[in-house]
């Protein structure tokens, strides 16, 4: 069975810092994506960035990145140049086909001005 | 665009009643989900759909009925509602047409308390 695994129930960095949030998942599949979500207090769930298992290539949407490594199963996400509005639920995600998405319990991101 | 919209945003629930919750897209996906999160937790599937007539269980469907009946609307349904149903409940789509995997578009959430 797929489980995603965040081991930090919350986080803090200060305004215009760097911040990486950890994730680790357990999979006996060979292609799957990763995914990251923010969940701010508004409860939606918005997309941050993926990750496909099959490039070696870390994923990065402007301040976003990802550190992927896949022997060790682990995808963190670093946040650079924090900002107030990056404050929200983080969560890492596991899919390997349309039909089943695995979620880790988040962490809890303060950014303090 | 309205993309993934849910009805109602909140709702509180005497035990033993019944509701449906409602999900609509409008971007012509094939295929859509409901989830549930849980205080302090992360998102569990409880059913999904492939198409229109189609639906399967997911990881926690019991206690919940879903149907398909036509490609925007994807309504979940609670039975006998329990105190465990307690939840957000998170509508989501993706086309699934093209590469598998792909990004899964998300409702606002309902947020549903049973007493």
């Amino acid at each position: 069975a797929q489980t995603v695994t965040q081991s930090q129930p919350e986080m803090s960095v200060q305004e215009a810092e760097t911040v990486t949030l950890s994730c680790t998942y357990d999979t006996s599949e060979s292609d799957y994506y990763l995914f990251w979500y923010k969940q701010p207090p508004s409860r939606q769930m918005i997309l941050v960035i993926r990750q496909e298992a099959y490039k070696q290539q870390n994923a990065t949407e402007n301040r976003f990145s990802v550190n992927f490594q896949k022997a060790a199963k682990s995808f963190s996400l670093k946040i650079s140049d924090s900002q107030l509005g990056d404050a929200a639920m983080y969560f890492c995600a596991f899919g390997y086909n349309n039909n089943d998405m695995r979620f880790g319990a988040g962490t809890r991101l303060t950014v303090k001005p | 665009n309205a993309g993934v919209t849910q009805t109602p945003k909140f709702r509180i629930l005497k035990i033993g009643q019944s509701m449906t919750l409602q999900c609509t897209q409008d971007m012509n996906h094939n295929y859509m989900y409901w989830y549930r999160q849980d205080p302090g937790m992360g998102l569990k599937l409880i059913y999904y759909s492939v198409g229109a007539g189609i639906t399967d269980k997911g990881e926690v469907p019991n206690g919940y009925n879903v149907s398909r009946s036509t490609t925007e609307d994807f309504p979940l349904r609670l039975e006998l509602a329990a105190p465990s149903q307690t939840s957000v409940y998170f509508c989501a789509s993706n086309s699934g047409t093209s590469a598998p995997r792909e990004t899964q578009y998300f409702g606002p959430g309902t947020r549903l308390l049973v007493l």
